[in-house]
Parts: structure tokens; sequence; C-alpha cells
């Protein structure tokens, strides 16, 4: 069964950073895409960036490109994201994702998402 | 904005079919789109991809088609559980991201 448990979310202030992780399970990490999408509290869905299998390609929705930095660890199965320069509209909650196995933009699995609250 | 466009809310009375549309030229291009479904405190879970393809464990009544600039979700005879938030997602003009539309909530009368 796959798994994915995000953790890292905190209430961080204004200008401030944190880092996300997500641990996977119940799949071969390092042959899928993975992704991180938010959802503010009441809103829509906002994908926000995805790293290939082995980490060499990787793209940033506009909101999160120069100050949000996704990696991953094929060793640990894991996956990150590097929140920088944080503002009041990055809160939300934050959901590591896995691709499907025909590409994006099909995501199979979800986290439940941790919440990054700035303030 | 969204480079796809959703009606923000639609209803349907239980057993009936409803259609929620997607909108958006990129559908022209990349027309293997996928659509969502997020219960109220869940995370999204997938319903269709490839613009209709059906993950297994999704009940039939799920399809999705679409032509040129559009896409949509179709599901025959609503059944209670079924009301929930849907999203579709589609890569963007460029090809390069991924953008999902803004969301329909759907209300089963």
């Amino acid at each position: 069964e796959v798994q994915l448990v995000e953790s890292g979310g905190a209430v961080v202030q204004p200008g401030g950073s944190l880092r996300l992780s997500c641990a996977a399970s119940g799949f071969t990490f390092e042959h899928y895409s993975m992704h991180w999408v938010r959802q503010a509290p009441g809103k829509g869905l906002e994908w926000l960036s995805v790293i290939n299998g082995q980490g060499g390609a990787i793209k940033y929705a506009d909101s999160a490109e120069g100050r949000f930095i996704i990696s991953r660890d094929n060793n640990k199965d894991s996956l990150y994201l590097q929140l920088n320069s944080l503002r009041s509209d990055d809160t939300a909650f934050y959901y590591c994702t896995k691709e499907h196995r025909t590409g994006w933009p099909a995501i199979d699995h979800w986290g439940r998402g941790t919440l990054v609250t700035v303030s | 904005s969204s480079e796809l466009t959703q009606d923000p809310a639609v209803s349907v009375a239980l057993g009936q079919t409803v259609t929620i549309t997607c909108q958006g030229d990129c559908l022209r291009t990349y027309s293997a789109n996928s659509w969502y479904q997020q219960r109220p405190g869940q995370a999204p879970i997938l319903v269709i991809y490839n613009r209709n393809e059906r993950p297994s464990g999704i009940p039939d009544r799920f399809s999705g088609s679409g032509s040129g600039g559009t896409a949509s979700l179709t599901i025959t005879g609503a059944q209670a559980e079924d009301e929930a938030d849907y999203y579709c997602n589609s890569r963007d003009s460029s090809g390069s991201r991924v953008v999902f539309g803004g969301g329909t909530q759907l209300t089963v009368l």
C-alpha cells in the first residue's frame, strides 16, 4: 500500500523558513516523479513543484520559483520542500503527491498534508 | 487566475446525471487531463486520468470526456457520497508545469 506521510508544518513568522519532509513507502520511490501541491484553507488546489525520479529535472510554479526548493533522497525514500521568505499567503496545507505511472499531470496518491501557518 | 476554469458550484438530484466541465486553451494541446474528488477534511483522490480512464476502485458511474478546450467529468446516477469538490488538472500551455482548475463544489440533493 502506497503511503505518503508529510511532516514539518508549523507556525512561522513572515520572512521565515521551513523544511517540509515526506516519507514514502509502498512503491519503488526512485521510479516516480513526485509533486508538491498546496491548498489554502477553504481554497482550491495549487500545484507547486515536480521533481523527476533521479532528481535531475525540476519545475516550479511561478508562486514557488525563487523561494521554494524541492529535493529528494532516494536512499531514504523521502521528498522535501524547503520554504523560504514565507508570506502570509503561503499559509496552506502542503501535500506530498506521487505521479501516476502514465506521467503528469495525473497524481494517483496524496499524503494527508501538513499545515504551514505564516503569522 | 487559473488557466483552467470550472463552474464554482453544481447540484444534482440523487440518482440523476451531472456533468462538471473544465475549460482552458491548454486542453487543446494537452488533452490528457485528470479529475480529482475531495471530500471535506480529506485529501484529494484521483477519479479520472488521461481524460477518460478510471483508476481501479473508482465506481464506473464516473466517466471523463472532452474535446477541444473543454474536458468533462460525468457522474451517472449520482450518490450521496459523491457530494464533494471536484478539480481538473492538466499541463499548462507551456507543457512544463501543472495547473489545476478552481474546483467545482457538487451538491447532491
